[in-house]
């Protein structure tokens, strides 16, 4: 089955600096990576997504790249701010016509320093 | 409360107890998921279902039992657990079968369970 791994586990970054976390995948087929962030005692959500027929997706101040040879993929955010302060989690999935089974990254702990 | 929610949200129970989790969608999704989430692990996969039936069980040990009414509600019955079993369990829908880009799933708040 689908292998992946995140780093770092904990990450503290200066506001105003960026942030960027790192997973790896084992199943080439693979297809659609989301990563979700979780802040404090509350639910995941999604920030955003890419599928494996395009290299980078931006939204705002987060971007995540793909490279599907390498078979990793980055969440970057920048300009970073307290409220980026939260667990994020990536993972990768096998599409299968919609239905994601997602396998998650064991999460990065992400701090924003004032 | 829109979205997912989920019932309890905290539950302690000893090893010989029954208990049941409940997970409700308001999104009109055709497929839900269980999720375990202990510290320091991944985010585990449990089960999944499509259109009210089950077709994911990643090896899910027998003493979590999965049902499906229908394509809104989602529960697992909890029965002998151990203390290991102790996470937050999460509750997730999405569209399936749907073509394009929009499969993101939806969490619920989670059951937070203590297992004595």
């Amino acid at each position: 089955g689908e292998n992946v791994e995140q780093h770092p586990s904990t990450l503290s970054v200066q506001e105003g600096d960026s942030a960027v976390i790192k997973c790896t995948y084992s199943d080439s087929a693979s297809n659609y990576f989301p990563w979700y962030k979780q802040e404090l005692g509350k639910r995941p959500q999604l920030i955003i997504d890419i599928r494996s027929n395009v290299g980078e997706k931006k939204d705002q101040r987060i971007a995540v790249t793909l490279n599907k040879t390498a078979k990793h993929f980055s969440l970057h955010i920048t300009e970073t701010q307290p409220e980026d302060s939260a667990v994020y989690f990536c993972a990768a999935s096998r599409s299968n016509f919609g239905n994601e089974k997602l396998t998650f990254g064991t999460g990065t702990r992400l701090t924003i320093i004032p | 409360e829109t979205g997912v929610t989920q019932t309890p949200r905290h539950l302690v129970m000893g090893m010989t107890n029954k208990k049941s989790l409940k997970c409700e969608q308001h999104l009109g999704h055709n497929a839900m998921y269980w999720y375990k989430q202990s510290a320091k692990k991944p985010l585990e996969l449990m089960f999944v279902y499509n259109f009210k039936e089950q077709t994911e069980n990643n090896s899910v040990p027998s003493r979590f039992s999965p049902e499906c009414p229908n394509s809104s509600h989602l529960f697992l019955h909890l029965h002998t657990l151990q203390p290991e079993d102790s996470a937050l369990y999460l509750c997730a829908s999405s569209r399936f079968g749907a073509s394009g880009t929009n499969n993101e799933q939806f969490f619920g708040p989670g059951t937070r369970l203590t297992v004595l």
